[in-house]
């Protein structure tokens, strides 16, 4: 069974640049979400999907982040413009439902280094 | 903010049992307590997790106190590829996301 893809690996852009991650779930998973990891810390919960529509999106920094799930599949992250504080590596995560056992299969993620 | 408190770091010799606390005094009575653990440069990985019971799967033992408000991980004979940061949540088996604390760094030392 094929994971979580997420591209890019690494990204390093300059402050007020912009950059986008893309995330395709595992194959029949409904719910998708995505996590911002700063270094030392755990994964801190962005965004949450429910197939194409937003179950909490109330820790998303919605002036310069923005995110979508076209087609309840692929869901690509936005940042823009970047700031520094936003260095950090993007998970993604899914599951098949939210009333799932519970376990999330997670990416290796997407880490952004913002100069 | 997460339920949860767990020892920064802890140490284990290759072969023995690590065993992982967590303290969780204020969970519901329908939160289930989870483990994840993530190695160095992936994404977290479901371990296990229980609502009261004692709970083993091929990684690991969950074991939780009778009154719930602490519970401990065991991996009984470690290798060093279990080095990681180990998480514990508390989290009702639906609907809210996973808030991850800052977990536990377990080094597997040879």
């Amino acid at each position: 069974e094929a994971g979580v893809a997420q591209s890019p690996r690494y990204k390093i852009i300059e402050k007020r640049q912009s950059v986008a991650f893309w995330c395709n779930p595992i194959s029949g998973h409904a719910t998708l979400y995505w996590y911002q990891q700063v270094l030392g810390q755990g994964p801190k919960l962005l965004i949450q999907f429910q197939n194409n529509g937003v179950v909490d999106d109330s820790q998303l920094p919605k002036d310069r982040f923005s995110a979508e799930r076209l087609k309840g599949v692929d869901s690509t992250l936005k940042i823009q413009p970047a700031k520094l504080e936003d260095s950090a590596v993007y998970l993604c995560a899914s599951s098949l439902t939210t009333r799932s056992s519970g376990e999330l299969f997670f990416g290796e993620g997407s880490r952004l280094t913002v100069l | 903010d997460a339920k949860t408190t767990q020892p920064p770091s802890m140490d284990c010799a290759e072969g023995r049992a690590a065993n992982l606390p967590c303290n969780h005094s204020t969970i519901s009575g329908n939160e289930y307590v989870y483990w994840y653990r993530q190695i160095h440069s992936q994404g977290p990985q479901y371990i296990i997790h229980g609502l009261k019971n004692n709970e083993t799967n091929e990684m690991a033992s969950l074991i939780i106190t009778e009154d719930r408000k602490s519970s401990t991980l065991i991996l009984p004979h470690a290798t060093l590829r279990d080095t990681a940061v180990y998480y514990c949540i508390v989290r009702p088996n639906y609907g809210q996301n996973f808030v991850f604390g800052p977990g536990t760094r377990l080094s597997v030392l040879p």
